[in-house]
């Protein structure tokens, strides 16, 4: 059974303190790794796709990474405004995508 | 390009009712998936439907059910409702063959309570 765990569950940080979001994976066949941020009351917002170990890409102050057990999605000098939930998500043989429950963000100014 | 389009937003029904939800997907979009949200047990998988067949359908109980109409607007039916059942569900819409390989369009979501 595919299964995806992010830690922490919640994280608190200074504006401007640097931080990383885990999401750890266990998704037969690995066909994509997605990241998504939600705000309260919203639905999910596509951040990344990540296909491939070794790969990295990068949206304003998020960079996210990739291993063959793990994603990280880096936040460089964050601001009041990247508070959110981020959703990882492994897509694979399955073909359901598997979400874990998600890293709620807070940053403080 | 307007965005993925879900009614109602809130609703409240009682034990033992049933409840339709509608999700419009973006424009040209033929895949459309449900998930059920909620605190305990994060985003899960309902089903999918692409050019109005059930591709695949999660973990749930027959009480949930689906379906996908010739201009790809999707409804999603849960009869005899239980408290568990609160929840915001959220339907998504894809351009991708496969919805486990590409990005993922949601909308706001619907939030049942159920009383």
């Amino acid at each position: 059974e595919d299964q995806v765990t992010q830690s922490p569950e919640a994280l608190r940080l200074q504006e401007g303190e640097s931080s990383s979001l885990n999401c750890s994976y266990t998704v037969s066949g690995l066909r994509g790794l997605f990241w998504y941020r939600q705000d309260p009351g919203k639905g999910p917002e596509f951040l990344f796709t990540l296909y491939s170990a070794g790969e990295e890409k990068e949206k304003e102050r998020l960079k996210a990474t990739l291993t063959k057990k793990e994603s990280f999605l880096h936040i460089t000098a964050p601001k009041p405004e990247d508070s959110a939930t981020y959703l990882c998500a492994g897509g694979g043989g399955s073909y359901i995508p598997t979400f874990g429950r998600g890293t709620s963000l807070i940053v403080h100014p | 390009k307007a965005g993925v389009t879900q009614t109602p937003r809130y609703l409240i029904k009682t034990r033992g009712q049933q409840v339709t939800l509608s999700c419009s997907p973006i424009s040209g979009h033929r895949s459309v998936s449900w998930y059920q949200q909620t605190p305990g047990q994060g985003l899960q998988f309902l089903f999918e439907y692409f050019s109005e067949t059930q591709r695949n359908k999660g973990n749930f109980p027959g009480r949930f059910s689906g379906r996908q109409f010739s201009n790809s607007r999707s409804e999603m039916n849960v009869s005899t409702l239980e408290l568990g059942d609160s929840a915001l569900y959220l339907c998504a819409s894809s351009l991708a063959r496969e919805i486990n390989t590409g990005e993922l369009f949601f909308g706001e979501g619907s939030r049942l309570t159920v009383l």
